[in-house]
């Protein structure tokens, strides 16, 4: 089944701690990106990559960190969370620039 | 900067009525346009895509149109059922190349039985 997986669906973690919320799709997309999903501010591309080793920042980019190393996963990174960092988040995979499918999200709440 | 607008935030309506969601964008130079659904804690099913030559889209009871001069596109629901409740995103892609979504915040449609 194509699809896009995100692990963990729910993480509850202290200020500070190191975290990495990893997405994977298996439909061979060259674009994949990542989106939070905050009441009132909808959702917000925090970082996209175009394809292996190609990222760059979406519009709120501040306090993450991604890489792209295999086609197929594109991991969030936070080195240092902090509460205003609770939110759910979405990872999105698309073919060049046409449908995107999203996975089922990962709901982080920091302390 | 891109702003996309959807109008209402929330519609109740009763079961078999058809209905019109409206999305507004500000700069009219877009790739394409995907409408959303959302179901409650869980993520985005792709609906309907737009390409930026199209007028319109349709899927069962489901019809998007796309007026790119004008910055609108609609989302037309026939014959409403209490399965399409759910809150309904529009985002736009920005000029070829680009790959960023930007969305509005949604409509939350509620289908009453």
């Amino acid at each position: 089944e194509a699809q896009v997986t995100q692990n963990p669906r729910y993480l509850i973690t202290v200020t500070g701690k190191k975290l990495t919320v990893t997405c994977s799709q298996n439909m061979n997309h060259e674009y994949m990106s990542w989106y939070r999903q905050d009441p009132g501010l909808g959702l917000r591309q925090i970082y996209y990559s175009m394809n292996v080793e190609v990222t760059d920042k979406g519009d709120v980019p501040e306090g993450y960190k991604v890489s792209r190393k295999e086609k197929r996963n594109f991991p969030l990174i936070l080195e240092s969370p902090s509460p205003n960092q609770t939110s759910l988040y979405f990872c999105a995979s698309s073919p060049t620039q046409n449908e995107q499918f999203f996975g089922p999200g990962t709901r982080l709440t920091v302390l | 900067k891109q702003e996309v607008t959807q109008i209402p935030a929330a519609l109740s309506v009763p079961e078999g009525e058809n209905l019109v969601l409206n999305c507004s964008f500000t700069d009219s130079a877009i790739y394409n346009l995907q409408w959303f659904r959302q179901d409650p804690g869980k993520g985005l099913t792709s609906l309907l895509l737009i390409q930026s030559s199209q007028r319109e889209q349709t899927s069962g009871r489901l019809n998007a149109s796309l007026d790119k001069s004008s910055g609108r596109s609609t989302l037309y629901i026939a014959a409403s059922q209490p399965g399409d409740s759910a809150t309904y995103l529009c985002a736009v892609l920005a000029g070829a190349g680009s790959y960023q979504l930007t969305f509005g915040k949604g409509t939350k449609l509620s289908v009453i039985p």
